[in-house]
């Protein structure tokens, strides 16, 4: 089954540490990908995005992630969190295979310790 | 700029009751969506709606109907609800379908 995996379900960092959050999907076709965040008490808002061309993309609030076509995957990685980057994070995918819809991982919710 | 407002924001239902949802758009957004959102489970697609007049089902449509008389409105309706249905409901509108989508803020619904 088309499917969107985000593996790690909750994370605690301290301040300064390094983040990498997993995402696997299982669509084939042509894919787009995306990472949301959701700050607590807020709507979605866009991270990043991967259409085509370089496989590493950088989004907003210093976060960037890399897609890697042959393990299916769109980790999100940050060098350096804040504790403002405490929030639930999901990966998104679209497949030409699937009608363009946006499907969503289960989300992780990061945890940044001041 | 409004973008995508959705009302009620909160609402507390008895079992078997019914009600709707309304999501409103001002970006002239061909496509509109309903998600809910359970924890451990990400946002999933209820119904969606590629243009006015049409409505589609999503992942997970029983139980839901929708409906969009209005290019700028898409309601969800509740028949009779059930204490499956307590989630938070997000609309969300995209000029193309499945890129760019702007969320609204949510509707927390719970259905004792």
């Amino acid at each position: 089954a088309q499917s969107v995996s985000q593996h790690n379900h909750h994370v605690i960092l301290s301040e300064a540490a390094s983040l990498e959050l997993g995402c696997n999907y299982s669509y084939g076709g042509t894919v787009n990908l995306f990472w949301y965040v959701q700050y607590p008490g807020q709507h979605l808002q866009l991270l990043l995005k991967y259409f085509s061309g370089d496989p590493l993309v950088k989004g907003i609030k210093g976060f960037e992630a890399e897609f890697i076509k042959s393990k299916f995957s769109f980790n999100l990685r940050k060098p350096s969190v804040q504790w403002s980057d405490t929030a639930e994070y999901f990966c998104a995918v679209t497949s030409n295979n699937a009608g363009n819809m946006l499907t969503f991982g289960g989300g992780t919710r990061l945890m940044v310790k001041p | 700029n409004a973008g995508v407002t959705q009302t009620p924001k909160f609402r507390v239902l008895k079992t078997g009751q019914s009600m709707t949802l309304l999501c409103a758009q001002d970006m002239n957004h061909e496509y509109m969506y309903w998600y809910r959102q359970d924890p451990g489970m990400g946002l999933r697609l209820i119904h969606y709606s590629v243009g006015e007049g049409t409505t589609a089902k999503g992942e997970v449509p029983d139980g839901y109907n929708v409906s969009r008389l209005k290019k700028q409105n898409f309601l969800l309706g509740l028949e009779s609800a059930a204490p499956s249905q307590t989630s938070v409901y997000f609309c969300a509108s995209s000029f193309l379908a499945g890129v760019g989508l702007f969320f609204g803020e949510g509707s927390r619904l719970t259905v004792l």
